[in-house]
């Protein structure tokens, strides 16, 4: 019964080659993130989207893209990928509404995007 | 806009001892705060929040954190911890209401808990 789920857990790949990230949410949150954590362990916001709908897009490369076919799902394409992109990436939901920002956030166990 | 300090990258410390993670945080507007814990392998769980009331927030796990407006800090404290405390420890702050309501996270301490 995982509340936040993402899959493929390890992603290697070659530089240049298209890749997706799938995550879904089984706790009828409105609002998902996408987070990437550095070999550091920094974790950036990328992405967020609220009912189906985009609303933080920080700076990321526009070979990111993200695709939310309904609200319980959040995918995550990168096209053309670059050594760079090497990462663990996270994906997050939380309730949203009046109590917006005082909720937690649940996160996916991560996927480790290794680009060779 | 805000951002998180996270004083120290690592703290390694002794089994049965003490223990203080400082955060300490920039914002121009008033803000929620967190910890996070991220155990090996794992997504971050959530260890306690500060929203408002009293300063001082019990979380799971024996941890606790101390908010300090003047300082602008929350540090978090356990008076002692276990080697399976041993794990990355985030502080997170999101803006009050009429922000972007996006947590904006610090870099992380990493907790090593020596036997």
């Amino acid at each position: 019964d995982t509340a936040v789920s993402q899959t493929p857990k390890y992603l290697v790949t070659q530089m240049g080659n298209d890749k997706s990230i799938k995550c879904e949410q089984n706790l009828g949150h409105d609002t998902m993130y996408w987070y990437k954590q550095d070999s550091k362990k920094f974790l950036k916001i990328m992405f967020s989207y609220n009912n189906k709908e985009l609303i933080i897009n920080e700076t990321v490369p526009n070979r990111f893209s993200p695709k939310s076919p309904d609200k319980a799902h959040l995918n995550l394409h990168i096209n053309s990928l670059e050594l760079g992109d090497s990462a663990v990436y996270f994906c997050a939901s939380s309730p949203a509404g009046r109590t917006f920002g005082q909720e937690k956030l649940f996160f996916g166990s991560g996927t480790q995007l290794s680009v060779l | 806009a805000q951002s998180v300090t996270q004083l120290d990258s690592q703290v390694p410390v002794f089994e049965e001892a003490p223990v203080e993670l400082r955060c300490n945080y920039s914002s121009s507007v008033s803000v929620y705060l967190f910890w996070y814990v991220q155990y090996p392998n794992q997504g971050l769980q959530l260890l306690l929040k500060y929203l408002s009331g009293s300063t001082l927030v019990k979380g799971i796990n024996g941890f606790e954190a101390e908010f300090n407006k003047s300082q602008t800090s929350f540090h978090l404290r356990k008076p002692s911890v276990h080697i399976s405390d041993t794990a990355e420890y985030f502080c997170a702050v999101t803006p009050l209401p009429g922000g972007s309501y996006i947590p904006t996270f610090g870099r992380g301490t990493s907790l090593i808990v020596h036997p």
